[in-house]
Formats: C-alpha cells, structure tokens, sequence
C-alpha cells in the first residue's frame, strides 16, 4: 500500500526567508502527490498537486514542488516565506493504479515563521 | 460559487451518544468525501459518496457510517461515540476526482 511521510514535525524560518517541507512517498509506479495547506481553525486548501508530466510545479501563494523519481520525493519549496505563510502543511498520494486509491495524508509540518 | 458547508461547525456530546454531521458540496459536484482529523492519526479517510453510493471506505469500525443524498448533500453518522471520536471531521466537495478537491472547515466534535 502507498504510505506517505513528512520527516519534519515543526519547522521555523525567518519571514524572508526560503523554505523546503520535505514528502517521501512509497509507492511501485508513479502516485498523484500533493500538497495542502490547512490554517488554524480551517480546512484544507490544495497548493498544489502532480500527475505527470514536468516534474517542477507551480502552485498558489509562489509555492512550488518538484518531484524526483529517484529518491521518492516531493517537497515543497518557497523562495521567500510571509507571516501568512504559518499553517500546517500536509503531503497526500493517491495510487492512481491502485484498487486502493484512496487519498493518503502525511502527519503534517507545522510552519512557524519568526519575525 | 458557494463553497463548502458543514454543519453544525461544534458539537460536543456525551460517550454512547450518536451524533450526525451534515456536508452541502458545491454545486455541480457529486461527490463527497470525508476525513477525521486528529493530533495522533492525523488525517485519515473515512469514505467517499458518488451519486449516492458509496464509493470508498477507509479503516473505520461499522460504528461511522454515511449516506448521500439526491442533491449530493452527505451526512455522516457516529453511533455509540467513544472518547477517540473526538475530533475535526473534514468533508471534501470533489469536482473531477482528486484533480478538484474542495475542503469544508470541518466539525470539530468534542465527546465527554
């Protein structure tokens, strides 16, 4: 079964400062991943998602992921991070060629951005 | 275009109580999947409604079940709550599968 992991619990940057979230994935063939954002007392909303195709994608709020095949990854980068930028950030997989293609969400990495 | 509502968006109930939460997608869409959100599991499916039938089920006991309506409106029901209950149910409005999946704000379920 396709299983999806965020290494990092918490993360603090310094607003202005670069981001990367890590996501590993374990999967045989190439799963749909994506990244969601979930502000405190809110429900999710996608950043963005991959199918296939170019393995740099462009998402909302100048977030953007890139996938690598080879060390099952895609994390989740932003070049210069905002005060707004503090949620929770989750990684999903879904086995497109899987009977069991249900939704599967990392535990999620908290975002705290220093002033 | 309206978005996704839950209702009610706070309940609290006592444990062997039942409780029924209510999802209206967004219109057009004819799916509807829910989630449970809590600080140990984190996000976990619960199932998936299409058209009225259910179109997937994660690994919930028999006690979480749900139904969906010919407006594509979705109640899920917990019977016989247990203290684990407690927790922020999600449901997703879906437009083409995965590929459009709109977030709820959840109901955030307290069992005493």
């Amino acid at each position: 079964a396709q299983s999806v992991t965020q290494p990092d619990i918490h993360i603090t940057v310094s607003e202005g400062a670069s981001l990367e979230l890590r996501c590993n994935y374990s999967y045989g063939a190439t799963p749909y991943l994506f990244w969601y954002v979930q502000s405190p007392g809110q429900g999710l909303q996608l950043l963005l998602k991959y199918f296939s195709g170019d393995t740099l994608v462009q998402g909302i709020k100048g977030f953007e992921a890139e996938f690598k095949r080879s060390q099952s990854s895609f994390n989740l980068r932003k070049p210069s991070v905002h005060w707004s930028d503090a949620a929770e950030y989750f990684c999903a997989v879904v086995a497109p060629m899987s009977r069991d293609d249900k939704i599967i969400f990392g535990k999620g990495t908290r975002l705290h951005i220093l002033p | 275009k309206a978005g996704v509502t839950q209702t009610p968006r706070y309940l609290i109930k006592t444990r062997g109580q039942q409780v029924t939460l209510s999802c209206s997608p967004i219109s057009g869409h004819r799916s509807v999947s829910w989630y449970q959100q809590t600080p140990g599991q984190g996000l976990q499916f619960l199932f998936e409604y299409f058209s009225e039938t259910q179109r997937n089920k994660g690994n919930f006991p028999g006690r979480f079940s749900g139904r969906q309506f010919s407006n594509s409106r979705s109640e899920m029901n917990v019977s016989t709550l247990e203290l684990g209950d407690s927790a922020l149910y999600l449901c997703a409005s879906n437009g083409q599968g995965y590929n459009e999946q709109f977030f709820g704000p959840g109901t955030r379920l307290t069992v005493l």
